[in-house]
């Protein structure tokens, strides 16, 4: 099955400064990748997605990037703000949706 | 508003036990999925459902069970088998486009934190 892995675990950054987190998967049939954010105590929320057929996407702070042939993919969080700060999750489909562990994201004030 | 609703918010458990946990969504969605979170291991699939009265093992079922008799339930038992049922469950919904259920976003819900006393 799909194995998704992520890094780093945890990410601390200065507020305003960028943050970027990395993600490999191993099965070169999945062409969906979504990325969730998870708040204390709720369930994770879709925050931005990309599929196979492009490389990169952008929703005003965030954008998300695919390179295919390495088998990786990244989100970019620019101009970080302390309501960023969550648990985020890459996830990888077909087959079914595979998760990686989860980074968790502290914005310093 | 549409979404997710997972009951209770806490649960405690006997050893022993069995419980059950609540999902219900009101998005119409076909497909409906159970996640367990444990720290530093993100979400792993326990079962999932596509279609009223059936649904399929993920990878960790074993001492779980399921049922889909409406389309908008989704419930999920934590049988005395599993060992170790401590945990964060999380419900999810999606709806399938191009005939694919899973590539796509899913809706979770709120989550269920399970404790054995």
């Amino acid at each position: 099955g799909e194995n998704v892995e992520q890094h780093p675990s945890t990410l601390s950054v200065q507020e305003g400064d960028s943050a970027v987190i990395k993600c490999t998967y191993s099965d070169s049939a999945s062409n969906y990748f979504p990325w969730y954010k998870q708040e204390l105590g709720k369930g994770p929320q879709l925050i931005i997605d990309i599929r196979s057929n492009v490389g990169e996407k952008k929703d005003q702070r965030i954008a998300v990037t695919l390179n295919k042939t390495a088998k990786h993919f990244s989100l970019h969080i620019t101009e970080t703000q302390p309501e960023d700060s969550a648990v985020y999750f890459c996830a990888a489909s077909p087959p079914k949706l595979s998760f990686g562990a989860g980074t968790t994201v502290t914005v310093r004030a | 508003d549409g979404g997710i609703t997972q009951s209770p918010k806490y649960l405690f458990r006997k050893e022993g036990q069995n419980v059950t946990l609540s999902c219900e969504q009101n998005l119409n969605h076909d497909a409906m999925y159970w996640y367990r979170q444990d720290p530093g291991q993100g979400l792993r699939l326990i079962y999932y459902s596509q279609i009223v009265n059936d649904f399929q093992k993920g990878d960790i079922a074993e001492g779980y069970s399921v049922s889909r008799e409406k389309k908008e339930s989704f419930p999920l038992t934590v049988t005395s088998a599993q060992k170790n049922p401590t945990a964060f469950y999380l419900c999810a919904s999606s709806s399938p486009r191009g005939g694919s259920f899973h590539n796509y976003g899913y809706t979770f819900g709120s989550g269920t934190r399970l404790t054995v006393v």
